[in-house]
């Protein structure tokens, strides 16, 4: 059993689209962290917010942390081919780190 | 060196074979963590270090499955009579602390045939 469910799985969009990927939660996370991961490589960590209802951007991706700190969004906008990888959001509660299901995300040129 | 380092990165062994697995974390990084990551799938939590101590191995699938970090640095992972399950992309990873933000290594991706 997954404490991090993420959803979709899998995406597919066009390049030039706009897509949100979420990461939900029963638990409380005192902190939640965005990775991405492209083939043959380790995760590589995008963000981490604090604070329920934190807001960070990184240019073209927005990162929402829930009220409750219990979930996460990723918002990217006008998706690019080099976004292509895995998102994975990860969350500590109870000083142990828990990684999400993952969202694999394909930009198509 | 500047980031996590694992060896080999690709390890093909026959079922029943042993295989050991290396990772050298960021220098100065207290924690270090084992994860087995399917294709697609996030990583899966097998093992925590703490320096040279061993303080969570919960996610060990079997007792086929070994880690170590004699010196709190350079950890091992270390698998017996190899299963085909067992073939999936190990990554480690280290950190300052176990709830700051890892970096990782780019794994080792094991076959078992």
């Amino acid at each position: 059993t997954q404490l991090l469910e993420q959803s979709p799985q899998f995406l597919s969009i066009q390049e030039g689209e706009n897509l949100t990927v979420y990461c939900n939660s029963s638990s409380v996370f005192s902190s939640l962290q965005w990775y991405r991961q492209e083939p043959g490589e380790g995760p590589v960590l995008l963000v981490t917010v604090v604070t329920g209802g934190e807001v960070k951007k990184l240019k073209r991706l927005t990162f929402q942390f829930g009220d409750a700190r219990k979930d996460s969004s990723l918002h990217i906008t006008a998706a690019q081919p080099g976004d292509t990888g895995l998102y994975l959001c990860a969350g500590v509660a109870g000083n142990q780190f828990y990684f999400g299901t993952g969202t694999s995300l394909t930009v198509i040129p | 060196g500047a980031g996590v380092s694992q060896s080999p990165r690709y390890k093909v062994a026959k079922r029943g074979q042993d295989v050991a697995l290396r990772c050298d974390p960021i220098s100065g990084h207290v924690s270090l963590f084992w994860y087995q990551q399917a294709l697609g799938q996030g990583p899966e939590f097998l093992t925590y270090f703490q320096n040279e101590a061993q303080l969570d191995k919960s996610g060990l699938p079997s007792d086929r499955f070994f880690a170590e970090r004699p010196e709190g640095s350079v950890s091992t992972l270390k698998i017996q009579r190899t299963q085909q399950e067992d073939s999936a992309v190990y990554l480690c990873a280290s950190s300052l602390a176990r709830e700051q933000p890892q970096h990782f290594g780019d794994g080792t991706r094991l076959s078992i045939l």
